[in-house]
């Protein structure tokens, strides 16, 4: 199975300010990966595919970048309904797998 | 808009099985895999598996080969995943989600809220 490193695993931040969440994968997915978010009683949502497109929706202060085997989340100007945990997924080879996620709270 | 509305929570005895379901709306279910996906606190999101309600082929994570059998009703725009022999392992949040196809595999697009069972004697 591919795994999947994200890091960290709590970042606190204050709004206004850029993070970057990281995700490696133990082997090569090209740019198979995508971003969730997750927040309390709420569908999680997803945020980004194939490592960098940005889903319909997805406010432009989140990116994507990586290829390969590592990636990174950035959000820049953070605002308050970014706190939230953030997980990859890898869709290059079966099973699909998670990363462990982020829980990004406010400083 | 696209929904999917899982089932209530579950409190089961070990040994036993349950069924949960997934009603989607707001697209054509049969043209869409529907995917589901486990998480227990501390460990993360695990991939169990897809069905695809236009002709019921399924494809499950190796893991959870004879734990989780999935099923859809195309009449009714449901899908379910019955989870069998239940042990405490299996107590978790049961997500459904709407796979999206794309170059190597799926990623998922729309998320149900997620269905707690709880395995308790």
């Amino acid at each position: 199975d591919v795994q999947m490193t994200q890091s960290p695993s709590y970042l606190a931040a204050s709004p206004g300010e850029s993070v970057s969440i990281s995700c490696k994968a133990s082997k090569s997915i090209s740019n198979n990966l995508a971003w969730y978010q997750e927040k309390p009683g709420k569908a999680n949502k997803l945020l980004i595919h194939s490592g960098s497109t940005l889903q319909s929706g997805t406010p432009s202060r989140f990116s994507g970048s990586g290829s390969g085997t590592d990636f990174t989340l950035t959000i820049r100007s953070l605002e308050f309904e970014d706190f939230a945990v953030y997980y990859c997924q890898q869709y290059n080879e079966y099973p699909l797998t998670f990363g462990s996620g982020t829980k990004l709270e406010i400083k | 808009q696209v929904q999917l509305q899982q089932s209530g929570a579950e409190l089961v005895k070990p040994g036993s099985s349950v069924k949960i379901s997934c009603k989607a709306s707001g697209y054509t279910f049969t043209s869409y895999d529907m995917h589901w996906i486990k998480q227990q606190p501390g460990n993360g999101l695990e991939w169990i598996g897809w069905i695809y309600p236009g002709n019921g082929n399924t494809k499950y994570n190796q893991k959870f080969n004879g734990k989780a059998t999935l099923t859809a009703d195309k009449s009714s725009s449901t899908a379910y995943m019955q989870l069998s022999s239940l042990t405490s392992e299996d107590s978790a949040v049961y997500f459904c989600a709407r796979g999206y196809y794309s170059s190597r595999g799926w990623y998922f697009d729309f998320w149900g809220p997620g269905t707690m069972v709880t395995v308790s004697s």
